[in-house]
């Protein structure tokens, strides 16, 4: 199975900072890689897929980059709804696993 | 709009069986295919397998292949997920998600997500 290593696993921040998150594949996943956000209650929301796309309706401050291996993702400006919990995922190759998570909160 | 609807609360002993319906509304169900996903109490995500409702076609997770059965009924735009001979550690909220038609996207991209199912297993 295909290994998803996210840093930092928690990340304090301030409204209006620039986050970036970083997720790593245990091989070579070309661009196959969607990041989620998930708030406390919710089910996961698609925000970036194949890397850097976005998924319509996705503020612009969110941007993704990356392939292979290693995957990033960035929000700019942050705002107060953006304080969730943050998976990569590949999909790749079956099993579609996903990182281990991000929490970002509000220093 | 696009909805998926899933079944409420479960609790069950060790050793039995639990089965989770995700009922479809907004669009073709026989189009997309539904994955289910699972999360375990303060865990992350985990991908259990994936289930065509247009012609029956699974893919599961080999962790729990022995145990799991994913089906799809297009006459109700229901699609089901039934786990087997589970332990304290199938604890977790389960849900199903939509594969997105999104030519650009990779073929396990989840566009749209149920509300979740918690499933309890205790004795």
């Amino acid at each position: 199975d295909i290994q998803m290593t996210q840093s930092p696993s928690s990340l304090s921040a301030s409204v209006g900072d620039r986050v970036t998150i970083t997720c790593r594949a245990s091989q070579t996943i070309s661009k196959y890689l969607n990041w989620y956000q998930q708030k406390p209650g919710k089910a996961p929301k698609l925000l970036i897929y194949s890397a850097s796309n976005f998924q319509s309706g996705v503020p612009s401050r969110f941007s993704g980059r990356g392939s292979g291996t290693d995957f990033t993702l960035t929000i700019n400006s942050l705002q107060p709804e953006d304080f969730a919990t943050y998976y990569c995922q590949q999909s790749y190759i079956t099993p579609y696993t996903f990182g281990q998570g991000t929490k970002l909160e509000i220093k | 709009q696009v909805q998926l609807v899933q079944s409420g609360p479960e609790v069950r002993k060790p050793g039995a069986s639990v089965k989770v319906s995700c009922t479809a509304s907004g669009y073709i169900f026989a189009n997309f295919g539904i994955t289910w996903v699972r999360q375990a109490p303060g865990q992350g995500l985990e991908w259990m397998g994936w289930v065509s409702p247009s012609n029956g076609d699974t893919n599961y997770a080999q962790k729990f292949r022995d145990r799991v059965s994913m089906t799809a009924d297009t006459s109700t735009g229901t699609a089901y997920m039934e786990l087997r001979t589970l332990t304290s550690d199938d604890s977790a909220i389960y849900y199903c998600a939509r594969e997105t038609d999104n030519e650009a996207a990779g073929p396990a991209t989840f566009d749209y997500w149920g509300q979740g199912s918690l499933v309890t297993v205790s004795s």
